[in-house]
């Protein structure tokens, strides 16, 4: 069965160091995402990216977060100056189908656990 | 804004027994409703969706229901196993390319 891989599974970095996930979607998906998880908290929702564009954002992406789908299967995550609160579990997933038809079952990798000292 | 509750935090029940999981949101404007399973460390499995125009939906062991108008679903697990045991979560699809996730609910299934 088609999955969403993420790598590394664990990245660790100095603050202030900038760090790229690396996201490979299932191959026909459409619709990407970026979620992260402090332990012991919500699943948060970081950005949804679709046709080579943003389509949504929180208030958590702020400049020193960006989005790139370089080539025609990698979905990248950066962060350009990381900070201690950065530390969280990154999720990425993917759907076939826009949100809007409302049918959108987005799947998701096992996460890269990023730790910042 | 839209906000997910998820009720109780945690559960510990025996082996066999029939259980709810319940979630609530805030805004009843949504695209769907999913149920995601998620096992300590790992990523989250997709359980169910439930569209906004339906009113369950079922897999195996599992019935999820929504009821929009008062911002409420459900997930029934039935003849509960050890193999359960996991963190459930709620999340909505605001429909603006958006998924609001609740807090989850902690299951353990004593054998």
């Amino acid at each position: 069965e088609p999955e969403v891989t993420q790598t590394p599974s664990h990245q660790v970095t100095q603050m202030g160091q900038e760090v790229i996930l690396r996201c490979v979607p299932i191959s026909n998906h459409l619709y990407f995402y970026w979620y992260r998880q402090i332990l012991g908290q919500k699943v948060e929702f970081l950005v949804s990216f679709y046709n080579n564009e943003i389509s949504e954002k929180s208030e958590i992406f702020d400049d020193q977060f960006s989005v790139e789908r370089p080539d025609g299967s990698n979905f990248t995550l950066k962060i350009r100056s990381t900070k201690l609160e950065d530390s969280a579990m990154y999720f990425c997933a993917s759907s076939e189908v826009s949100p809007l038809a409302g049918e959108d079952t987005q799947y998701f990798g096992p996460g890269t656990r990023l730790t910042v000292l | 804004k839209q906000e997910v509750t998820q009720i109780p935090a945690a559960l510990s029940v025996p082996e066999g027994e029939n259980l709810v999981l319940n979630c609530s949101f805030t805004d009843s404007a949504i695209y769907n409703l999913q149920w995601f399973r998620q096992d300590p460390g790992k990523g989250l499995t997709s359980l169910l969706l439930i569209q906004s125009s339906q009113r369950e939906q079922t897999s195996g062991r599992l019935n999820a229901s929504l009821d929009k108008s008062s911002g409420r679903s459900t997930l029934y697990i039935a003849a509960s196993q050890p193999g359960d045991s996991a963190t459930y979560l709620c999340a909505v699809d605001t429909g603006g390319f958006k998924t609001i996730f609740g807090a989850g609910t902690r299951l353990f299934v004593k054998a």
